[in-house]
């Protein structure tokens, strides 16, 4: 079946360092990749997405780029705040009904 | 525009008994999910609904979960009896659409269950 592996946290940074998630995954067919965030608290939100190979999705200085050929959607941010600390997940959708699969979640923590 | 709302917040009970939760999806929205996060997991969809009938619940404790969406707007989901194991925080989340690019999934804030 379709799964979802990613890097296990916490990552921990100082304020304005670069930012990797590393997200793989196993589907059959072309699913479609996203990137959630939740904050403390709060529920999941969709934080970028991408439909199709090569597809880079971004938000919020956030990037990832869909790579067919290594299976992978990589998250990165290029100098990251306090306000990102929250936990991220990646997650794909496979199926007519979008049913969603999602990683175990990678919390990152930024500090001043 | 309002979000997806859920209720309550948080819940404590002990083993064996009941439990049930409430969604109130966005106005407009035919989809409708239950996910289970489990501490340190992901979440995992326990049913989908479109409009009120059920899509998947392949991944539903069909002897002790149950849901309903009535009339295709709000749900609940009850749990009886429960189990330590079900402790978790429970998700609703709901979608224009199930399919194709209005499939975007919008997500409550959860239920926070603790089973002692």
């Amino acid at each position: 079946g379709d799964s979802v592996t990613q890097m296990e946290g916490p990552v921990t940074l100082s304020e304005e360092a670069f930012l990797t998630i590393n997200c793989t995954y196993t589907a059959t067919g072309y699913p479609s990749l996203f990137w959630y965030v939740q904050y403390p608290g709060e529920g999941l939100q969709l934080l970028l997405k991408a439909t199709k190979a090569d597809d880079k999705g971004s938000n919020k200085g956030f990037e990832a780029t869909y790579r067919k050929e290594t299976t992978s959607f990589h998250l990165e941010k290029g100098s990251v705040q306090v306000s990102d600390s929250a936990v991220y997940f990646c997650a794909l959708a496979n199926s007519g009904y979008s049913t969603l699969t999602f990683g175990k979640g990678t919390m990152l923590l930024v500090s001043p | 525009e309002a979000g997806v709302a859920q209720s309550p917040r948080y819940k404590i009970i002990e083993k064996r008994q009941s439990v049930a939760f409430w969604c109130n999806p966005i106005s407009g929205h035919a989809t409708l999910y239950w996910y289970q996060q489990i501490l340190g997991q992901g979440p995992k969809l326990l049913i989908q609904f479109q409009n009120n009938g059920v899509v998947d619940d392949s991944q539903l404790p069909k002897d002790r979960f149950s849901a309903e969406r009535l009339k295709g707007v709000d749900s609940t989901l009850k749990i009886q009896p429960a189990k330590l194991e079900d402790s978790a925080v429970y998700l609703c989340a709901s979608s224009l659409e199930a399919g194709g690019p209005r499939n975007e999934q919008f997500f409550g804030p959860g239920t926070r269950l603790t089973v002692l």
